[in-house]
């Protein structure tokens, strides 16, 4: 199996540009999770999903931005309009556990490094 | 103040050093995670405690839930141990996370 995909790896954009980070999950696995990563406040879980369905999205920080999933293959988080402050490291993870599962159970991508000018 | 803190933020030590790196948490929890970042970013999961002790090879984790707090433990530490360490703790709701601790072992 190929892992988590993320993509793409690297982007920069310029303020109020939308960016659309994509994230397909390992084959099979029920649950996808999307983490932004900064030194400030480390990993923060943003939203996930079980079974494409979205179940918890408090941590996404603001309506800028905003995350699909329309089918079990693929997911997308979307920054609309993006601001300097969104630059971090986005992780997706999936998990063939239900619920909220925990970091133990969960495959990471190698993540998309977001750089908004 | 953070619900999860580590310590410290950043740690260099010789290679063959014993290490340690703590976390504490404020918030009742299900479980108490470690996780190792490597420098090209990856992920991995290391352990999962609700109590007690845990050891694979170097590694040694610990956790005692009455005073909130687990140790990370690498006992003869090498260079390729070099990376970011998180702790996270699980309530059955939230996944909270610390910072890292950021660890560089030098031959």
């Amino acid at each position: 199996d190929a892992g988590v995909i993320q993509s793409p790896r690297h982007e920069v954009t310029e303020m109020g540009q939308e960016v659309t980070l994509r994230c397909k999950p390992i084959s099979g696995h029920n649950s996808l999770f999307w983490y932004r990563q900064t030194m400030m406040r480390g990993l923060e879980l943003l939203i996930y999903f079980n079974n494409n369905v979205p179940i918890d999205d408090s941590g996404m920080p603001e309506d800028r931005f905003s995350a699909k999933m329309p089918n079990a293959s693929f997911s997308t988080l979307k920054i609309q309009p993006s601001e300097p402050r969104d630059s971090a490291v986005y992780f997706c993870a999936s998990s063939p556990h239900p619920g909220l599962a925990g970091p133990d159970t969960q495959y990471f991508g190698p993540g998309t490094r977001l750089t908004v000018l | 103040k953070n619900e999860v803190e580590q310590s410290p933020q950043n740690l260099t030590a010789q290679e063959g050093e014993f290490i340690t790196i703590n976390c504490s948490y404020s918030v009742g929890i299900s479980a108490l995670h470690w996780l190792q970042q490597h420098p090209g970013g990856g992920i991995v999961s290391l352990f999962m405690l609700s109590s007690g002790k845990k050891k694979h090879g170097r590694l040694i984790a610990t956790i005692n839930i009455q005073e909130k707090h687990s140790s990370l433990h690498i006992t003869a530490s090498h260079p390729r141990d070099s990376a970011v360490y998180i702790c996270a703790v699980k309530r059955t709701d939230k996944l909270i996370f610390g910072t890292g601790t950021r660890l560089q072992v030098f031959p």
